[in-house]
């Protein structure tokens, strides 16, 4: 099973411009987040959904924007992109709330 | 609000000794508490949870709500446990995970 599955795996933007992250499950779970991690500050929530056609915001969402397309999509999209959000991007995926997580692979985002 | 915090960004230890990794954590209801772990090259996985309680790869965590800690324990730490590892709460209701800032560990032959 592929379980949670993230595009690209790495990226290098340059200031300003614009690019939208890709997130996918094939588990049938109602939740999905993005999440951020910096060196020595763990992860961090962006946004979440808590089920298909709802979003919410999380702990650092200024500069993004989601969309749950459906149940199994869900994408992050930077605007215009700045050299402040560049960082490992980890789109996750649960059954409810407080239900165990299961995580993508990660992006490697670089904002030159 | 809620908050975790790890004390230790690093943390080096003897194959065979043991490990302890700390886990404490702020918040006013009933929480619900996990470990995750990140091998190198891999992905985050849940390692254990407390509502299960079991001992996963050998190791437990017990939470403690007087002391609002959720230590990670293994009597005997083997090199395969080196990785980072990240304590996680979710509070009453909510789909938000907050995660600590984590711990390297670190296991020495």
């Amino acid at each position: 099973n592929a379980g949670v599955t993230q595009t690209p795996k790495f990226q290098v933007l340059k200031t300003g411009q614009s690019m939208t992250l890709q997130c996918a499950q094939d588990m049938n779970h109602n939740s999905m987040y993005w999440y951020r991690q910096d060196p020595g500050m763990g992860l961090r929530l962006i946004y979440y959904s808590a089920s298909e056609g709802t979003t919410d915001k999380g702990e650092v969402p200024n500069g993004y924007n989601v969309s749950r397309l459906n149940k199994r999509e869900f994408s992050l999209r930077l605007e215009s992109a700045a050299p402040s959000q560049t960082s490992v991007y980890f789109c996750a995926s649960s059954l409810e709330a407080r239900t165990e997580a299961f995580f993508g692979q990660g992006t490697r985002l670089t904002v030159v | 609000a809620q908050r975790v915090t790890q004390p230790e960004k690093l943390l080096s230890v003897f194959k065979g000794a043991p490990v302890e990794l700390k886990c404490n954590y702020s918040y006013s209801g009933s929480p619900e508490l996990f470990w995750y772990v990140q091998y190198s090259r891999q992905r985050l996985q849940l390692l254990l949870r407390h509502i299960s309680r079991e001992s996963i790869k050998g190791f437990t965590a017990d939470l403690n709500k007087g002391e609002t800690s959720f230590h990670l324990k293994k009597p005997f730490a083997q090199e395969e446990d080196s990785a980072m590892y990240y304590c996680a709460l979710s509070g009453a209701g909510s789909y938000q995970l907050t995660f600590g800032k984590g711990t390297k560990l670190s296991v020495i032959p």
